[in-house]
């Protein structure tokens, strides 16, 4: 079984300021990692996601997160914040293949970091 | 280009009463399916998954239930709701050990 931890419930930084939204995982089997955004009263967006290849990934909208085997990490950072990126981000981890049995299908979330920009 | 669907999108229920949440997903055949519920600072919760038509799989003991009766359609129900059943709830699909999508989720109020 896998988990998500999430280190910070809220991260509020001012316009224009780089952000880190700290994500750490356990996990006994390989993984796959993604991270969620949710705007209020809306559903979740995927933003990015780690199968495989580069330990670095980045969003369309400035977003990157890197994938730490060592220290079972996936922060996600973005060198300026706009007033636009407030919303709940969620981590969240899957097994990769091959799986090890039942409940190869779920992601597993972490409880959410809510990122407010202050103009 | 696949898209899902969640109706209604609020609903406000008195307690002891039934409840029906439908899901439908389109552009895509044989897709996992997933219900989750998000409450007030407890992040998510999965609560149903199926893999295919008939084939549910219960994360959480409740008195909730899913039916899957189509390959794109998954429906969450109750016989009688309680207090605690208020929150919010998100519909998925996924491909096997790959991303989820969610749907735009149903905001249920028990009153």
């Amino acid at each position: 079984a896998q988990s998500v931890t999430q280190l910070d419930s809220q991260v509020p930084v001012f316009e224009e300021a780089p952000v880190e939204l700290r994500c750490n995982y356990s996990s006994s089997v390989s993984v796959y990692l993604f991270w969620y955004v949710q705007y209020p009263n809306q559903g979740l967006q995927l933003l990015l996601k780690y199968l495989s290849g580069s330990t670095l990934v980045e969003s369309i909208n400035g977003f990157e997160a890197e994938f730490n085997k060592s220290q079972t990490s996936f922060h996600l950072r973005k060198p300026s914040v706009h007033i636009s990126d407030t919303a709940e981000y969620f981590c969240a981890v899957t097994e990769s293949p091959p799986y090890s049995g039942a409940g190869s299908y779920q992601l597993t979330f972490g409880k959410g970091t809510k990122l407010s920009v202050i103009p | 280009s696949q898209t899902i669907h969640q109706w209604p999108a609020t609903l406000v229920q008195p307690v002891g009463s039934p409840l029906s949440l439908e899901c439908t997903v389109e552009g895509t055949s044989n897709p996992n399916l997933y219900w989750y519920r998000q409450a007030a600072g407890r992040g998510l919760q999965l609560l149903f998954y199926s893999v295919g038509i008939g084939q549910i799989s219960s994360e959480v003991p409740q008195n909730l239930s899913a039916s899957r009766p189509q390959d794109r359609q998954f429906i969450l129900s109750s016989k009688k709701l309680l207090l605690s059943d208020s929150g919010f709830y998100l519909c998925a699909w996924g491909t096997g050990a790959y991303e989820q999508y969610f749907g735009p989720g149903t905001r249920l109020t028990v009153t």
